[in-house]
């Protein structure tokens, strides 16, 4: 299995902070790399695929960079409705595997 | 407007059968664009890919899960299914329903089902 290591685990922030999440996958997945945003009691929501990508409706305060092992993910300027927790995920090969996530809290 | 609906029991006792259904609306388990998943996440943890089905049938797993789990589609009711066997606590966590593009992201969830097991 491909392994995903997101950093960091948690992160304090305030509003408006320019906020960067790291995720490394164990083997080279060229850019099949996505981001996932998540809430608490809410199904997890599709922010970014082929790891730079934005899906449609995602504001573009978000965005995302990286090709084969190191991906990087970026909030520019945080909003009070993106405290969330953020996964990043592969779809390069069996088994799909997701990073552990990075969960945001304001200081 | 896609949507996913998990639904099925919420209690389920150790060495038994899990099983959840997705109905799906707004498109069809056929389309040859998109396969079929389940993704479960124990709470306070993260999330674990269990499997998918495809509109030929086909079927992959999680190898962690394989021995157990089945995964299957209904096209006459548009809806695919889960079921887990020998089921202990380790099991207990939301499960959803997701649909994946076919070289691509989960575009699209279910709300999640909370299945506890316990006696």
């Amino acid at each position: 299995d491909i392994q995903m290591t997101q950093s960091p685990s948690s992160l304090s922030t305030s509003i408006g902070d320019r906020v960067t999440i790291t995720c490394q996958a164990s083997q080279d997945i060229r850019n099949y790399l996505n981001w996932y945003q998540q809430k608490p009691g809410k199904a997890p929501k599709l922010l970014i695929y082929d790891a730079s990508t934005l899906e449609t409706g995602v504001p573009s305060r978000f965005s995302g960079s990286g090709f084969g092992t190191d991906f990087t993910f970026t909030i520019s300027s945080l909003q009070p409705e993106d405290i969330a927790t953020y996964y990043c995920q592969h779809c390069d090969s069996l088994p799909y595997t997701f990073g552990q996530g990075t969960k945001l809290e304001i200081k | 407007q896609v949507q996913l609906q998990e639904s099925g029991p919420g209690l389920v006792k150790p060495s038994e059968t899990l099983s959840l259904t997705c109905t799906v609306s707004g498109v069809s388990v056929n389309n040859g664009l998109y396969f079929w998943n389940w993704i479960r996440q124990p709470a306070g943890k993260g999330l674990e890919w269990i499997g998918r089905v495809y509109n030929t049938g086909s079927t992959n797993y999680n190898p962690s899960l394989s021995s157990r789990v089945s995964v299957a589609f209904d096209t006459s009711k548009n809806h695919f299914s889960l079921q887990l066997n020998s089921v202990t606590a380790a099991d207990t966590a939301v499960y959803y329903c997701v649909r994946k593009r076919s070289r691509g992201s989960f575009d699209i969830w279910g709300q999640g089902a909370r299945v506890t097991v316990s006696s």
